[in-house]
């Protein structure tokens, strides 16, 4: 059974900490991303990374940094949190091939108090 | 660039179908994907249509695509209280990264 892991279900914060959301996927996926929903909006990519120490900007890409050490892993870094980055944070995975399904981690529910 | 428009909800009764549409921007879009997230949980994906293809059909749903109009519905039959949920079209650019676009999400009610 495929699998994408998120650390953390439920995060509270204050505002001004560093905060890291890890994801570890088991498919051996070379493409990794990291979105934000907020109701309305849908899913906004943040970042995404095509292979190992590799990353691209999504379309939202301040206030957030990303690492890929190793490819299954990968991890969103709130470098100073804040009020407005309270949001639920989804990472998916995906094979390089084109058309391929992405698969969904659970989620993490970010609240910066 | 690339937008994915949905309506934001829907309501319907069990038994009935659903159609839930959406319009997108990009017409270099390859394939156009339908999510289903249920409560609490991440985004599975339901069934997907390559872009030169008008029509894909499994079970339940009926997925239609006008590429003219950049018009995609997902169509579901005998809906049940099950197929509540919030309901994402994506659409994939050619290139590279394999970049998917997600729409605002439908919330799908099956009143009993």
């Amino acid at each position: 059974d495929v699998k994408v892991t998120q650390s953390s279900r439920y995060l509270v914060k204050r505002t001004g900490e560093k905060v890291f959301l890890e994801c570890v996927q088991d498919m051996d996926h070379e493409n990794m991303f990291w979105y934000r929903q907020d109701p309305g909006l849908g899913l906004r990519l943040i970042y995404f990374s095509y292979d190992v120490k590799m990353k691209e900007k999504g379309d939202i890409p301040e206030g957030y940094s990303v690492s890929r050490e190793k490819k299954e892993r990968f991890s969103l870094i709130l470098e100073s949190a804040s009020t407005n980055q309270t949001s639920m944070y989804l990472c998916a995975s995906r094979d390089r091939d084109v058309g391929t399904e992405a698969f969904f981690g659970q989620g993490t529910r970010l609240t910066v108090v | 660039g690339e937008d994915v428009e949905q309506s934001l909800f829907l309501s319907v009764r069990e038994g009935d179908s659903s159609v839930i549409n959406c319009t997108y921007t990009d017409s270099s879009s390859t394939y156009l994907y339908w999510y289903k997230q249920e409560p609490g949980a991440g985004l599975q994906l339901l069934t997907y249509i390559f872009s030169n293809m008008d029509m894909k059909q499994d079970q339940r749903l009926t997925v239609l695509l006008n590429k003219k109009d950049k018009h995609l519905s997902l169509r579901i039959a005998d809906t049940q209280t099950g197929d509540s949920a919030i309901y994402f079209c994506a659409e994939s650019m050619p290139g590279g990264y394999q970049k998917v676009t997600f729409g605002t999400g439908t919330k799908l009610q099956v009143i009993p």
